[in-house]
């Protein structure tokens, strides 16, 4: 079955730093792959969007890369800041077509003063 | 911007009441979604519904059902609150691609419920 797979360990850096987030998922194929953010207590907001045949796609301080031979995208935060905390997920559409997404469990940031 | 809201972000209920739960967006989106999140866990799809009267099961419908009137308001029902729904609850809405393909998903600010 499809699996995705998001370190549940926190990621702890200093501001200013590159901060970077890893989503590898297995038996699968996704044509595109989502990164959220989310907030404690609040629902996930909608960041980046990358195709298959994209490696790579930027906004702002924001990178992410998607290896599809290593069924893997990494998630980078450039000159990262205190406003960066917080709990990223990666989202893919699943197989079946009929409009369900699979979410890793995500990953929580926090960006050191 | 696109909208979606829920009606409420806390609530407490008790074991056996029936408990609804209200979702709106404005933006005219033909998919709906109902999930909840737990630690550990993850987001796990409990319901959608891509137009008006659909509806199809997530991967967790037991315990709960869905009703969608109206283009733009999706409720959950949960028929006999249990203790093991207590949990973050999120409604998301998207539009269609294309058949079957969804595009990114607009989260409202989630139901925080306790059942006691």
């Amino acid at each position: 079955s499809q699996k995705i797979e998001q370190n549940s360990e926190a990621l702890n850096i200093q501001e200013g730093k590159t901060a970077t987030l890893t989503c590898n998922y297995t038996n699968y194929s996704p044509a595109y792959l989502q990164w959220y953010r989310q907030d404690p207590g609040r629902g996930p907001v909608f960041l980046l969007l990358i195709r298959e045949n994209e490696k790579e796609k930027r906004k702002e301080r924001l990178k992410v890369t998607f290896d599809t031979t290593l069924k893997q995208s990494l998630f980078h935060i450039t000159a990262s800041q205190p406003a960066d905390s917080a709990t990223y997920l990666c989202a893919l559409p699943t197989t079946s077509g009929t409009y369900k997404y699979i979410f890793g469990t995500g990953t929580r940031l926090k960006v050191l003063a | 911007d696109v909208k979606v809201t829920q009606s409420s972000r806390y609530l407490v209920k008790r074991t056996g009441e029936k408990v609804f739960l209200e979702c709106v967006q404005d933006m005219d989106h033909e998919n709906m979604f109902w999930y909840r999140q737990d630690p550990g866990l993850g987001l796990r799809l409990i319901y959608f519904s891509y137009d008006v009267k659909m509806k199809e099961k997530g991967d967790i419908p037991e315990g709960y059902s869905v009703s969608r009137e109206k283009k733009e308001r999706f409720s959950l029902i949960l028929e006999s609150a249990s203790t093991n729904q207590t949990s973050m609850y999120l409604c998301a809405s998207t539009w269609e691609l294309d058949r079957g393909v969804t595009d990114t998903q607009y989260f409202g600010p989630g139901t925080r419920l306790t059942v006691l």
